[in-house]
């Protein structure tokens, strides 16, 4: 089992729909949450943090984070073509809390379709 | 502001030359990391400074990966004698704290060995 799972997609959505990316995780002490964007040869930009459970909201973008059930989601509205990209879920690793060392997922690629 | 920096943006090194990457931090920002980027696949993590601090170097995939931060602030990642399998996205982010807070990545540098 991966410490960081999420589905590589590729997930496609129509332009103005609401994309739905989704992340689990295995270590039950972890205690940070993020959300990057990468686009394609680029590196990956930070897009949310969430650190406690519940919905975090930024704009046209929603965190939700379910600690009991190792679950964490990014939420985007309203999406755009330009939103199309992988997104990267990253935990930090319980117990090396202490350096902020992250585990990453392999991310899941959106397209948004027009 | 100025985000993190990245030299040299790619490198191609015939195999078993030695390598130098370049990481300029945000000013001011205490930790740094280092993480490899196969294609596909999210960074994983290789190193950790806080400061000039090297607290975890768990991810350094074998003893030919060393890096450093002297003056808490620049860091440099050598790899001597390159393998193929080192050809890879070399990643740097910072962080304003320790533990596990918003971190920020350059643009990496592309080591291809040939």
């Amino acid at each position: 089992q991966k410490e960081v799972e999420q589905n590589s997609g590729p997930l496609s959505v129509p332009e103005g729909a609401i994309a739905s990316l989704n992340c689990t995780y295995s270590d039950r002490g972890s205690q940070s949450f993020f959300w990057y964007r990468q686009y394609s040869g680029k590196s990956p930009e930070l897009i949310m943090s969430i650190y406690s459970n519940g919905d975090k909201e930024d704009g046209r973008f929603t965190a939700q984070l379910n600690k009991a059930s190792q679950y964490v989601s990014l939420l985007i509205r309203d999406s755009q073509p330009s939103d199309s990209a992988t997104y990267l879920c990253a935990v930090n690793k319980a117990g090396s809390s202490n350096t902020g060392k992250l585990i990453f997922g392999q991310g899941t690629t959106l397209q948004v379709k027009p | 502001g100025a985000g993190v920096s990245q030299s040299p943006r790619y490198k191609v090194a015939k195999r078993g030359q030695d390598v130098a990457l370049r990481c300029d931090p945000i000013s001011g920002h205490v930790s740094l990391f280092w993480y490899q980027q196969a294609l596909g696949q999210g960074p994983e993590f290789l190193t950790y400074f806080q400061n000039e601090a090297q607290l975890d170097k768990s991810g350094l995939p074998s003893d030919r990966f060393f890096a450093e931060r002297p003056e808490g602030s620049v860091s440099t990642l050598k790899i001597q004698r390159t393998q193929q399998e080192d050809s890879a996205v070399y990643l740097c982010a910072s962080s304003e704290y320790r533990g596990g807070y918003e971190q920020y990545f350059g643009p990496g540098t592309r080591l291809t060995v040939t």
